[in-house]
């Protein structure tokens, strides 16, 4: 089945330790997004790539980044993790199409950070 | 920009009861609306769309939603809940046309927990 896959599905670092998480798709969707989610509220984007072209919210901090290698996978990369930046941290693909665009989202993977 | 508000934080029902979560959204531009539902642990599963035609629209696990753009509404629907209802609803809207009026603009969600 077609599906956006995020490993790994939990991951534990320590304070200030740099971490990477991926995200996989075998959807072949042009557009991918990097939400983070904290404890009982809704997801917050942090950036997305419409193809190769990188947007970043304004409120996204320095110590958030992404790269996008090709078009199956996307990785997020906290340089310095605070205690703060724990976190369920959610990965989804879009395909804009007609002027219409539906977004698929991974399982997520939870951070803890120590 | 848009805004979505989700009336309630949390919705106890008991099994087999019907229920509806409410979602209003506001935008000064056409909108496209989802409902989102996301179980503990997991990622946003996509229950249902509106993008244009039928106002009423029909999703997965017996859902459906009803856009009413005069009340701009799309409240959510289900005649009869089961124990393995119990999750978050997110509602979400976008824009129609380019750019960043794709992404997503979330309601701060809706707990339904559903009772025996």
């Amino acid at each position: 089945d077609a599906m956006v896959i995020q490993n790994p599905r939990y991951q534990v670092t320590q304070f200030g330790k740099p971490v990477t998480l991926s995200c996989s798709q075998t959807l072949n969707h042009n557009v991918m997004y990097w939400y983070q989610q904290k404890s009982s509220q809704a997801p917050k984007l942090l950036f997305h790539y419409y193809d190769k072209d990188f947007n970043n919210e304004a409120d996204t901090p320095d110590n958030f980044q992404s790269r996008r290698p090709n078009t199956s996978f996307c990785f997020l990369d906290i340089r310095s993790p605070g205690l703060g930046d724990a976190a369920m941290y959610l990965c989804a693909t879009g395909r804009l199409a007609g002027g219409q665009e539906t977004q698929y989202f991974g399982p997520g993977t939870r951070l803890l950070v120590l | 920009a848009q805004s979505v508000t989700q009336l309630d934080s949390q919705v106890p029902v008991f099994e087999e009861a019907p229920v509806e979560l409410r979602c209003n959204y506001s935008s000064s531009v056409s909108v496209y609306l989802f409902w989102y539902v996301q179980y503990p642990n997991q990622g946003l599963q996509l229950l249902l769309k509106y993008l244009s035609g039928s106002t009423l629209v029909k999703g997965i696990n017996g859902f459906e939603a009803e856009f009413n753009k005069s009340q701009t509404s799309f409240h959510l629907r289900k005649p009869s809940v089961h124990i393995s209802d119990t999750a978050e609803y997110f509602c979400a809207v976008s824009g129609h046309s380019g750019g960043s009026n794709y992404k997503l603009t979330f309601g701060k969600g809706t707990l339904l927990t559903v009772n025996p």
